[in-house]
């Protein structure tokens, strides 16, 4: 398709365990955005990601978050040690050119993660 | 602390009237907002935005009035459809001195117009 595209759409996963949440842009845009939104929230931002860097990595809740997007293209957010608290959808978004005010970002449908 | 607020979690309108929603903001650096309509299941998609040195903006249905020395905007709907219905999310950014990739969301709310 022409979107945004997440996988998996569902994960369950156990306390403890290693997740990680893939992203497939639309093609030609430059800029990624990882978001987290939790029940009743609204999006939260993680990391934003202009071509293969991190221009901005200061959502991140701890070090136990980590994404990467190695050839400018596709991202995955990988989370360490699963605590109950991730639980949320997780949200990857792109865009054309870096900057939110540059023109609107276009949203993945998400991940929803679930930490029994 | 939340730097984007939307203080009504819902709005029920009847179709073909006005649908106003509101977010006001604590932070005055910011200087670019957005607003963003999410259906269940789906990511949030773009609607409207405005930039600090406009007070308003239009784009058919939907139209975004700024108040910058309220920290202030609201999202008009008019008239409302059935297919509006939708949460809505209000977001700002700092274009300058700040994050481009940093959206602070509102918590939204949850617009239903009924026919």
């Amino acid at each position: 398709g022409a979107g945004v595209s997440q996988t998996p759409s569902n994960k369950v996963t156990e306390k403890g365990k290693y997740v990680e949440l893939r992203c497939d842009p639309i093609s030609g845009h430059t800029a990624l955005y990882w978001y987290r939104q939790s029940l009743g929230q609204g999006p939260e931002f993680l990391i934003y990601f202009q071509g293969t860097g991190a221009a901005d990595d200061s959502g991140l809740p701890n070090d136990r978050f980590f994404a990467v997007r190695p050839e400018g293209s596709v991202s995955t957010l990988k989370i360490q040690r699963t605590e109950r608290g991730d639980s949320a959808v997780y949200l990857c978004a792109s865009s054309p050119r870096g900057g939110p005010n540059t023109g609107e970002l276009f949203f993945g449908e998400g991940s929803r993660l679930t930490v029994l | 602390d939340q730097q984007v607020k939307q203080n009504s979690p819902s709005l029920s309108v009847q179709e073909g009237r006005i649908s106003i929603l509101n977010c006001d903001y604590t932070n005055s650096m910011f200087d670019y907002f957005l607003w963003y309509k999410k259906y269940p299941a789906e990511g949030p998609t773009f609607l409207i935005s405005i930039s600090s040195i406009k007070d308003k903006n239009e784009d058919g249905r939907f139209t975004v009035f700024l108040n910058k020395s309220a920290k202030h905007l609201s999202l008009h709907i008019v008239p409302s459809q059935p297919g509006d219905s939708a949460v809505y999310f209000c977001a700002a950014s700092r274009q300058y001195g700040g994050s481009q990739g940093n959206l602070i969301f509102g918590k939204g709310t949850k617009l239903s117009v009924k026919p």
